[in-house]
């Protein structure tokens, strides 16, 4: 059980395009996701916290017009890069918490290359 | 500021061995402790969680809780080169928002 999904695993895309990364609940309803980002050798960097049917809460430092998030339903958030820049290249995961579970269960992450 | 503070390491254990690791925590209010192991190139998995003070075991991993002392840690017994990994502490400070703070996490190496 608690099984995320995230799609598509790897994207390369070229500067100035936008992205989408999907991210599913597949065996449970998760009425909040958490969006990460994680550059080589770091730890995670906690982006965004989205709840199903609200705007989402921005950490201090990430600017909310450029990662747009998206939690429509209880099983599916999105994230969009807008106008992609090389600096943008990292790791982003997601995680998903149940209002039954107090573990965050991550999906296996997308890595984003910006040319 | 909340903070969790983990040893970046390497620490290097050989096969067999107990591998111990450690983390504190800066908020006293906390409830909610986890473990995720997290190899080169993927996601974070979570291995352990703990509430309560004391130990939990799971297999070959004890997790030990001490709130009077803010610290948690986790015990890998009988060590194998495959749990080669990152280890990252995670608090919940906010009970009711599920966000975690993650420490920087600690490298461990299982020499064969």
């Amino acid at each position: 059980g608690a099984v995320v999904s995230q799609h598509p695993s790897w994207v390369i895309c070229k500067s100035g395009t936008s992205v989408k990364i999907e991210c599913r609940s597949l065996d449970f309803q998760a009425t909040t996701m958490f969006w990460y980002r994680q550059f080589p050798k770091q730890s995670l960097m906690l982006m965004a916290t989205s709840n199903e049917g609200s705007k989402a809460t921005y950490e201090q430092g990430v600017e909310k017009d450029k990662f747009l998030i998206n939690h429509a339903s209880l099983t599916l958030s999105t994230l969009t890069v807008t106008s992609a820049h090389p600096e943008d290249s990292s790791f982003y995961i997601c995680s998903a918490k149940g209002d039954r579970l107090y573990e965050q269960y991550f999906g296996p992450g997308t890595r984003l290359t910006v040319t | 500021q909340k903070e969790v503070e983990q040893n970046s390491g390497p620490l290097s254990v050989p096969e067999g061995a107990i591998a111990s690791l450690n983390c504190t925590y800066s908020d006293r209010g906390s409830q909610s402790f986890f473990w995720y192991r997290q190899y080169s190139g993927k996601s974070p998995e979570l291995i352990m969680s703990i509430y309560s003070n004391g130990d939990k075991e799971d297999g070959r991993f004890t997790a030990q809780l001490n709130k009077a002392s803010q610290y948690v840690s986790l015990l890998i017994r009988d060590s194998q080169p495959s749990d080669s990994a990152t280890y990252l502490c995670a608090v919940n400070f906010s009970g009711n928002t599920g966000k975690l703070i993650f420490g920087q996490g600690t490298t461990l190496q299982v020499k064969p």
